[in-house]
């Protein structure tokens, strides 16, 4: 069974930092794309960063770019997400979720990160 | 990016009633490959999405057969052909046709 665990967010300051964790189960982790989603309270689904399985492709949204980094440990069958500069918008929940040829069938439960004085 | 517009945003449905929602894309979601990445998703309030449908028209494991999708090109369709009291929640359409993948706004799925 395919299974997603984030961790790793938490209340920030603005202009804070943080480093989120999705820990994977269940499949070749290394043979897999893994993404990045965010919803903020209330909202709707934004796409926010990917990564290839080995690690050397990466892609980010607009607006996380040049504040953000998306690395792999497939030793340790993690992604992490390390954001900068954070405000007020990116709170959000933070879900990973695995790719597979254009589409997303697995999806973890998602972290909470709040952006907040 | 491809822009993914979907309608309506808001759909009361009464139980056992059909429902229908569109979703259409700023250009046209065939690949290269022939195939066409258009996929439905569906959240339940307080869970995780959860997959319902993958290029255009193939359903999931477990999901009931009263959800099909359908559509080519730039226009795609989500239906529910009697809509039961667990239908409840909103619904995304997403193309992973192009990098960066992208969403729809939803469409939130309410009970009379």
């Amino acid at each position: 069974e395919v299974q997603l665990v984030e961790s790793g967010g938490g209340l920030v300051q603005p202009g804070g930092s943080l480093r989120l964790s999705c820990a994977a189960s269940g499949f070749t982790f290394s043979s897999y794309w893994i993404h990045w989603v965010r919803q903020a309270p209330g909202k709707g689904l934004v796409w926010v960063s990917r990564i290839r399985g080995d690690g050397g492709s990466t892609l980010y949204a607009d607006s996380v770019k040049g504040r953000s980094t998306i690395s792999r440990d497939n030793a340790k069958n993690t992604v992490y997400l390390e954001m900068n500069s954070l405000t007020a918008d990116d709170t959000a929940v933070y879900y990973c979720a695995r790719d597979f040829m254009g589409s997303i069938p697995d999806w973890g439960q998602g972290t909470l990160v709040t952006v907040s004085s | 990016d491809v822009v993914m517009t979907q309608s309506p945003l808001s759909l009361p449905v009464t139980l056992g009633q059909p429902a229908s929602i569109s979703c259409r894309s700023s250009q046209s979601l065939v690949h290269s490959d022939g195939n066409t990445y258009l996929n439905w998703f569906q959240q339940r309030p307080g869970q995780s999405p959860r997959r319902l449908i993958y290029k255009v028209s193939i359903r999931d494991s477990g999901v009931p057969d009263r959800f099909s999708g359908s559509g080519s090109g730039t226009d795609f369709t989500l239906k529910i052909s009697r809509v039961e009291a667990e239908d409840v929640g909103v619904y995304y359409c997403m193309q992973g046709t192009q990098w960066a993948y992208t969403f729809g706004q939803g469409t939130k799925l309410e009970i009379k």
